[in-house]
């Protein structure tokens, strides 16, 4: 079945640095990645959508300048998060789909992110 | 509208019980219906998905019940097991390149043993 690899599953980063999550689908190729945070107990929250070779779409009230997408290829995504803070620590999920695989969704592990 | 409304918020089970977890949509064209299972500190996975063709999927003790009518889908857990304690997520959208999950808020399951 479809694969997605994400990392790393945990990093901790000091305030005002920046971070870079990676999302590869490894046996298909993922014509549009999705990027998604979660809160401890509560749903998955779409940040952004991004299609290989065009700019990201963001949701509402999701900084862009923040939170920087790149879909470079059709096998990898990925989330940078810029000047990092606090409240930015979050986990951090990205998810995969293809029209080979039915559009399904495949989602990475996710990504612990602890800004301190 | 985009939602999609998931109850309950938390269930407990006995071992060998029924789950039963429901959802509601609004948005009519929405037509791929999945449900993921997460634990904590992992990624959603795919447990099971339906489309609006057909009024019931099984797969194992898994069962997606899903009523066209009243925009309503349920999933069904059989013999629930203590290692299906894990937060479930119903979630909707449409068969297009490119579009997105909208998801429900989840459901926490503890199934004693």
């Amino acid at each position: 079945g479809a694969v997605v690899s994400q990392h790393p599953s945990r990093v901790i980063c000091k305030s005002g640095t920046s971070v870079k999550i990676e999302c590869r689908s490894l046996d298909f190729q993922a014509t549009t990645m999705f990027w998604y945070r979660q809160f401890p107990k509560q749903s998955l929250m779409l940040m952004a959508t991004s299609n290989e070779g065009s700019k990201a779409t963001y949701e509402q009230g999701v900084e862009k300048d923040k939170f920087l997408i790149n879909h470079a290829s059709l096998t990898l995504s990925t989330l940078t998060v810029t000047s990092a803070h606090p409240e930015d620590s979050s986990f951090y999920i990205c998810s995969a789909t293809s029209p080979r695989d039915g559009y399904g969704y495949t989602f990475g592990s996710g990504t612990r992110l602890t800004v301190v | 509208q985009q939602q999609v409304k998931q109850s309950p918020q938390s269930l407990i089970v006995q071992k060998g019980g029924i789950s039963i977890i429901n959802c509601a949509y609004e948005n009519t064209a929405f037509d791929y219906f999945p449900w993921y299972q997460q634990f904590p500190g992992k990624g959603p996975a795919l447990l099971i998905a339906i489309r609006p063709d057909v009024s019931e999927k099984k797969e194992g003790r898994f069962t997606i019940s899903f009523n066209k009518s009243a925009k309503q889908f349920s999933l069904h857990i059989m013999d629930s097991q203590p290692g299906d304690s894990a937060t479930y997520f119903c979630a909707a959208s449409m068969k297009t390149s490119g579009s997105r999950l909208t998801f429900g808020e989840g459901t926490q399951l503890t199934v004693n043993p």
